[in-house]
């Protein structure tokens, strides 16, 4: 199995740029989250999807932040417009109804001047 | 507010010895608790996991130690080896088996010495 998928794996940006950051969860995985990793504030759940639905975006830090999942295969994470606060790590993680462990992919080190 | 609590920060062990990490946390729904490993430029991995209806729960060199009453978990490492040396996050989640929330605490850096 290939694990999760996250592109691109790094991305510098400017101020004010709009960042899309994505994620391929593992096939026949029907769950998936959106995390956040900062030096500060450790490890922070976005959102997280069951079944492509959005179920949970409390941790959705603003408006800036938003995410969709079209499809079983493929999410996004946009961030308009970037601020250097959101400078982090990104991490999609996947798991499957019935079990109990999130699967994470490798991160997205997201850094906005 | 930060519902799972975790300690120290970063701890070195040399090597041959025991690693140990607390958490503790406040939800009384929580029934699940997972340790996930972290190597610097990768995402974490679930090490190992508990549920209360056990005190202990043993994989290899790694061990839960689960106090329900006083709502706190630890993990050991017996045998610590260099390549431990890595990130570990304890976590806990409301929901078993349905792959969801998890709340993580912040992480402690381990670092084993030869």
């Amino acid at each position: 199995d290939a694990g999760v998928i996250q592109s691109p794996r790094h991305e510098v940006t400017e101020m004010g740029q709009e960042v899309t950051l994505r994620c391929k969860p593992i096939s026949g995985h029907n769950s998936l989250f959106w995390y956040r990793q900062t030096m500060m504030r450790g490890l922070e759940l976005l959102i997280y999807f069951n079944n492509n639905v959005p179920i949970d975006d409390s941790g959705m830090p603003e408006d800036r932040f938003s995410a969709k999942m079209p499809n079983a295969s493929f999410s996004t994470l946009k961030i308009q417009p970037s601020e250097p606060r959101d400078s982090a790590v990104y991490f999609c993680a996947s798991g499957r109804s019935g079990t109990d462990t999130q699967y994470f992919g490798p991160g997205t080190r997201l850094t906005v001047l | 507010q930060q519902q799972v609590k975790q300690s120290p920060q970063s701890l070195i062990v040399q090597k041959g010895g025991i690693s140990i990490i607390n958490c503790a946390y406040e939800n009384t729904a929580f029934d699940y608790f997972p340790w996930y490993q972290q190597f610097p430029g990768k995402g974490p991995a679930l090490l190992i996991a508990i549920r209360p209806d056990v005190s202990e729960k043993k994989e290899g060199r790694f061990t839960i130690s689960f106090n329900k009453s006083a709502k706190q978990f630890s993990l050991h490492i017996m045998d610590s080896q260099p390549g431990d040396s890595a990130t570990y996050f304890c976590a806990a989640s409301t929901t078993p088996g349905t792959a969801s929330k998890l709340t993580f605490g912040t992480g402690t850096r381990l670092q084993v010495t030869l």
